[in-house]
């Protein structure tokens, strides 16, 4: 069975940049698997932030941006705010199926 | 603006099925490109993709639930539905239905609200 694996949690300054990342038990990631990223507040819906590695939403933030970094997905907030305290998803596709990472909790401290 | 609804039972007792229907307004079901997906979330935890049918009505499942799975369109009711056989407590989620658009680069761009299904005798 497949496996997407995140940082469970990560704590970042208001300001200043974090790295979020998201790795495949299958090894590397690639364009290929059309990583997704998402953003859950509590209490709310999931949104899509990021797709397609790169490829951002009309309504995400220019602060956010998605990349392939040492072998995994990553996406990076810049100048982070402390609205941006949320979890964060990430998800892959495999031949006709697409799989969930755990969620990385992160926080605005 | 394109809206979707869940609807459905909130409780199901184990090893029935679970059904659950999204009404989709401001959009065709039978329009392409356009995926029309289940995604669920285990209470406090992440998201799990259960599957999509196309507007074609080719689908494509979560292999974990492959066996127990349907999701199906109803063009005249402009609807998909899920249903999903012999639960058990493991199967209890909100489950939000989810539209992906692969015009370009596959998508999600709508989702519905949710709703909590609890599996329990």
């Amino acid at each position: 069975q497949t496996v997407v694996t995140q940082e469970p949690s990560l704590t970042v300054s208001p300001g200043g940049t974090v790295t979020l990342t998201c790795a495949s038990s299958t090894g590397t990631v690639t364009s290929g698997y059309y990583p997704n990223w998402f953003q859950q507040k509590p209490g709310q819906v999931p949104r899509t932030l990021i797709y397609s590695t790169t490829y951002k939403h009309s309504w995400t933030p220019a602060r956010f941006s998605g990349s392939l970094l040492g072998g995994k997905a990553a996406l990076t907030l810049s100048g982070v705010q402390p609205e941006d305290e949320a979890e964060y998803y990430c998800l892959l596709y495999y031949d006709g199926a697409w799989v969930f990472g755990g969620g990385t909790k992160l926080t605005v401290l | 603006q394109v809206q979707l609804l869940e609807s459905g039972p909130g409780l199901v007792k184990p090893s029935q099925t679970l059904s659950l229907t999204c009404t989709v307004s401001g959009g065709s079901v039978s329009s392409g490109p356009f995926y029309w997906s289940w995604i669920r979330q285990h209470p406090g935890k992440g998201l799990e993709w259960i599957g999509y049918v196309y507007h074609s009505g080719n689908t494509f499942y979560n292999p974990s639930l492959n066996s127990r799975l349907m999701i199906s369109l109803d063009t005249s009711k402009n609807q998909f539905s899920l249903n999903l056989r012999s639960v058990t407590a493991a199967d209890t989620a909100v489950y939000y239905c989810v539209r992906w658009d692969c015009s370009g680069a596959c998508h999600s761009d709508y989702w519905g609200q949710g709703t909590l299904v609890t599996v329990s005798s």
